[in-house]
């Protein structure tokens, strides 16, 4: 079953806004993970913080994890039409025998509009 | 480095012929997966594999087989397509076993339709 789940489902803005996106999950975790999905194509990781990590940057990518709330954000700073593309966010979930397996949210749907 | 490839692109079955889905990854990752992904859904797991030789059932497993007898290959068979399996596969790697702390390399993906 799915852990994780985005929202907004979908979210649209201009071009040099900033662009947040939430993700939150109902059972502890040890990681949680951000990937990008351009259509058409395959996942590509960003980002991931552990969760004795409160936040991360990777160049205009910000990722916060809340894990008394359950609650993750992406924000992507001076966003740009390339950006365009859905974001999940992936949590660990326990698949029994000591094994850890990644599970997905739905996503959120990012339109940049130049 | 090619990454993780997927064959076919595309796929249009006739319900109850069987196939395989290929993915191959040429980074010598131990765990490798099968996800897939539906309309407004996120990704689903289908099996994944820790190593070569060992497989194991993931969320939604029925109607898929999967082997792994190489680091490279892992291979996802449908016995008997249906029209619920209708989806868009992707096939993900990683280079430790532990694929909740590890970055997931993604295929791109192999869209398939039965009828």
């Amino acid at each position: 079953s799915q852990q994780g789940e985005e929202d907004p489902q979908a979210l649209s803005i201009q071009e040099g806004e900033n662009a947040t996106m939430n993700c939150s999950y109902k059972t502890s975790i040890n990681n949680l993970q951000w990937y990008r999905q351009n259509s058409g194509r395959g996942l590509v990781h960003l980002i991931l913080i552990r969760s004795n990590e409160r936040e991360k940057h990777s160049g205009r990518l910000r990722v916060t994890l809340d894990t008394s709330k359950k609650s993750s954000s992406l924000l992507i700073t001076a966003s740009r039409a390339a950006d365009t593309a859905s974001y999940f966010c992936a949590t660990d979930a326990y698949s029994g025998a000591g094994s850890y397996q990644l599970t997905f949210g739905k996503g959120t749907k990012l339109s940049v509009i130049p | 480095n090619a990454g993780v490839t997927q064959t076919p692109k595309f796929q249009v079955l006739k319900t109850g012929q069987s196939m395989t889905l290929q993915c191959a990854q040429d980074m010598n990752h131990e765990y490798m997966s099968w996800y897939r992904q539906d309309p407004g859904m996120g990704l689903r797991l289908i099996h994944y594999s820790v190593g070569a030789g060992i497989t194991d059932q993931g969320e939604v497993p029925n109607g898929y087989n999967v082997s792994r007898s190489t680091t490279e290959d892992f291979p996802l068979r449908l016995l008997s397509a249906a029209p619920s399996q209708t989806s868009v596969y992707f096939c993900a790697s990683s280079s430790t076993w532990d694929s909740s702390t590890d970055t997931q390399y993604f295929g791109p993906g192999t869209r398939l339709t039965v009828l």
